[in-house]
């Protein structure tokens, strides 16, 4: 199993402002992922996170828009720029811990940003 | 493209008895991975059961098992013995390659 711990947990930002939400893991996984939980909704992937290299966006989510790293194999940081309140999600950092298909996929304990 | 249906928005049921949640999904590949992921109100998703598409025996985790019929495309969950910490969004997801595709999920009430 992986223990995935997520910053911040919470926060309430200012319309047009930027947050990086961090995802940090206790051992070294191959694959990192982001989800978005919007209010009363199922959860969306936003994209893979590779390490050493550009992340790879599912459609309708851009790298302008939601900039990823990912610089070693324990850590990735999600970014929300130029936030508006349709971004008032949950945002919830998961892993694969190998690169074989059937993972059991961990998650973090999501983080809630309100935008107001 | 791999969706997942979940046509049930809720669910009840009453504590020690047994329910049943419901799954389909829509897939053209022949190896996959199905799951239900539980979410109680503290947000944290927590796996329930997992199975794999080529193995035929359906999955069991002590209370839960899962009713997986690969030509129906169909995956349910049955939980038995209900307990109140049963209580709580489910969702049925479909993994091909480690990313997971979400049903809408069903909320779990149980009555004391």
């Amino acid at each position: 199993s992986a223990v995935i711990s997520q910053k911040p947990s919470r926060d309430i930002c200012q319309r047009g402002t930027s947050l990086t939400i961090q995802c940090q893991v206790d051992s070294q996984v191959t694959m990192m992922f982001w989800y978005r939980q919007q209010p009363g909704q199922s959860l969306t992937l936003i994209a893979t996170a590779n390490q050493g290299s550009e992340a790879t966006y599912e459609s309708g989510f851009v790298i302008d828009k939601f900039p990823i790293s990912r610089p070693n194999l324990t850590f990735s940081t999600l970014t929300v720029s130029n936030m508006s309140p349709e971004d008032s999600s949950i945002y919830l950092c998961s892993v694969a811990p190998t690169g074989r298909s059937g993972n059991t996929i961990y998650f973090g304990e999501g983080s809630w940003l309100t935008v107001v | 493209a791999q969706t997942v249906t979940q046509s049930q928005p809720e669910m009840s049921v009453q504590e020690a008895e047994t329910v049943t949640l419901s799954c389909t999904y829509d897939t053209s590949e022949s190896d996959y991975y199905l799951f239900w992921y539980k979410q109680p109100p503290s947000r944290q998703m927590i796996l329930v059961i997992r199975q794999e598409a080529y193995k035929q025996q359906n999955a069991t985790e002590n209370r839960f098992s899962v009713n997986f019929q690969k030509a129906a495309k169909s995956f349910s969950l049955k939980i038995s013995d209900s307990q109140l910490g049963d209580a709580a969004m489910y969702f049925c997801a479909y993994s091909h390659g480690n990313k997971l595709v979400f049903g809408a999920g069903t909320i779990l009430r149980v009555k004391s």
